[in-house]
C-alpha cells in the first residue's frame, strides 16, 4: 500500500522560503513521477510541479520560478521549496504520485500560514 | 492554460438520488479528464480517470461520461460516505488544472 507523508514548519513568515518533505513508503520512489499540490480557500486546488527519479521536471509558470523540487533516493523523499512567500502562498500543500497527469495516492496534506 | 468549470458549485441531496456534476473545459482535452472526491479534513482521492475507468475499489454506482469539452459525473443511488466535495481536472497538459469543486450536501 502506497503511503505519502508530508512535512513542514507550518509557520512562515512573508518573504522568507518554506521546505516540505515528502516521505514515501509501500512503493519504491521510481516507480512514479512525484506532485506537489496546494490548496486554498482562493484558488482551490493548484498543481505546482512535479519530479521524476531521473531529474525531469516541471513547474507551473504561475509559481514565476519561485519554486524548485528535488528528489532523494537513498530516504525515499522529495521536496519543495518555494521563496519569496507571501499570504497568498497560504494553504494545505499535498504530494501525491503522478502518472499521465493523474495524482494517485495522495499525502494528508500540510498546513501553511504565512504570517508575520 | 486550461480552464476548468463546474456545476453546480454546490448541491443538497439525499440518499439515494441521482446525481449529475457537469464539468467543462476551455479547450479539447480529448478524454483526458479525472474525477477526484474529498471529504473534510483529507486529501483528494482518484475515482475516476481517462473516463470511464474506474479506479479499483470505487463502487459501481459511479460513473463518468464525456469527451472534448464537455464531461459529466453520475452517482446512481447516493450513500450516506458519497457526501463529499468532487473535484474534475484535465490530465491533457501541464500546467495540470483543477474544477473550482461541487459539494455535496445531504
Amino acid at each position: 500500500q502506497v503511503q505519502l507523508q508530508e512535512s513542514g514548519p507550518g509557520l512562515v513568515k512573508p518573504s522568507e522560503t518554506v521546505s516540505l518533505i515528502c516521505s514515501v513508503s509501500g512503493v519504491s520512489i521510481t516507480s512514479y513521477y512525484w506532485s506537489w499540490i496546494r490548496q486554498s480557500p482562493g484558488k482551490g486546488l493548484e498543481w505546482l510541479g512535479y519530479i521524476y527519479h531521473s531529474g525531469l521536471s516541471s513547474y507551473n509558470p504561475s509559481l514565476q520560478g519561485r519554486l524548485s523540487l528535488s528528489l532523494d533516493k537513498s530516504r525515499s523523499q522529495f521536496s519543495l521549496r518555494l521563496t519569496s512567500l507571501s499570504p497568498s502562498d497560504t494553504g494545505i500543500y499535498y504530494c501525491a504520485g503522478t502518472r499521465t497527469g493523474v495524482f494517485d495516492p495522495w499525502g494528508q496534506g500540510t498546513t501553511v500560514i504565512v504570517s508575520s | 492554460d486550461i480552464q476548468m468549470t463546474q456545476s453546480p458549485s454546490s448541491v443538497s441531496a439525499s440518499v439515494g438520488d441521482r446525481l449529475t456534476i457537469t464539468c467543462r473545459a476551455s479547450h479539447n482535452i480529448n478524454n483526458w479528464l479525472a474525477w477526484y472526491q474529498q471529504k473534510p479534513g483529507k486529501g483528494p482521492e482518484l475515482l475516476i480517470s481517462s473516463a470511464p475507468s474506474l479506479q479499483r475499489g470505487v463502487p459501481s454506482r459511479f460513473s463518468a461520461s464525456g469527451s472534448g469539452t464537455d464531461f459529466t459525473l453520475t452517482i446512481n443511488g447516493l450513500q450516506p460516505e458519497d457526501f463529499a466535495t468532487y473535484y474534475c481536472q484535465q490530465t491533457d497538459i501541464a500546467p495540470f488544472t483543477f474544477g473550482p469543486g461541487t459539494r455535496v450536501d445531504l
